[in-house]
């Protein structure tokens, strides 16, 4: 199972909102809604931001939603901070037997 | 609150077995429907789900890893471990423990939500 597809980076000012895909295929993101985001700041652990594609855990800033249509995802940062410059992983359930895989990563930078 | 911690040694050659464990604070490790799994980071790299274990045993592991992969839990402890064998240098990466959502999960389901630090597995030739 191949990783799902993300842009390498993606950049913007303070204040706007940026989006970042993630693309697989049919047997995972295109049949499952379980699709979950990622933040990880350099040399720290991820932090779960987005759980079956638009749910936000609690403690979660509202300025972070997602999306699906097809076989790709979407995360939306919105009025995007200083804070919010970090890589980001997608991940989705591919099946009961090789139940997981995540997406390639994507830096976003804050200009 | 919950907490994750990676212990392991650190340093491994290769052709040998890395053995990680993961000790849970604050839950049980035999809480429903929860599942506990390894993710891993080569430098400079992305994440790459290992494999993941319920406490009755039942294990899921990546199957690019073949059958280098064992997974154990010990609840006695609130522990559960990695065990890596024949390791290359293709396995030097961060390795993370984390809790992982059941499809029956009253509210992170199929999810990682909570993750250990994350400790730095060095495979030397």
């Amino acid at each position: 199972q191949s990783a799902l597809t993300q842009p390498d980076s993606v950049s913007g000012s303070p204040g706007q909102s940026i989006t970042i895909s993630c693309t697989g295929t049919s047997s995972d993101i295109g049949t499952y809604n379980y699709v979950s985001w990622y933040q990880q700041h350099p040399g720290k652990d991820p932090k779960l931001m987005i759980y079956e594609v638009s749910n936000r855990p609690s403690g979660v800033s509202d300025r972070f939603s997602g999306s699906k249509s097809a076989n790709t995802a979407s995360l939306t940062i919105s009025g995007l901070q200083a804070e919010d410059e970090a890589d980001y992983y997608c991940c989705s359930y591919i099946s009961s037997s090789t139940p997981y895989v995540f997406g390639s990563g994507t830096k976003v930078t804050v200009l | 609150q919950l907490q994750l911690q990676e212990s392991g040694p650190g340093l491994v050659k290769s052709s040998e077995t890395v053995s990680l464990t993961c000790t849970v604070s604050g839950g049980s490790i035999s809480s429903t429907p929860y599942y506990w799994g390894w993710i891993r980071q080569p430098p400079g790299k992305g994440l790459e789900w290992i494999g993941h274990i319920y406490y009755s045993g039942s294990a899921y592991h990546n199957p690019s890893l073949k059958s280098r992969v064992t997974m154990s839990v010990d609840t006695s402890k609130n522990q559960f471990s990695l065990n890596l064998s024949s390791v290359t240098a293709a396995d030097t990466a961060v390795y993370y423990c984390a809790r992982l959502g059941g499809l029956s999960a009253p509210d992170v389901r199929r999810a990682f939500d909570y993750w250990g630090q994350g400790t730095l597995v060095t495979v030397s030739s």
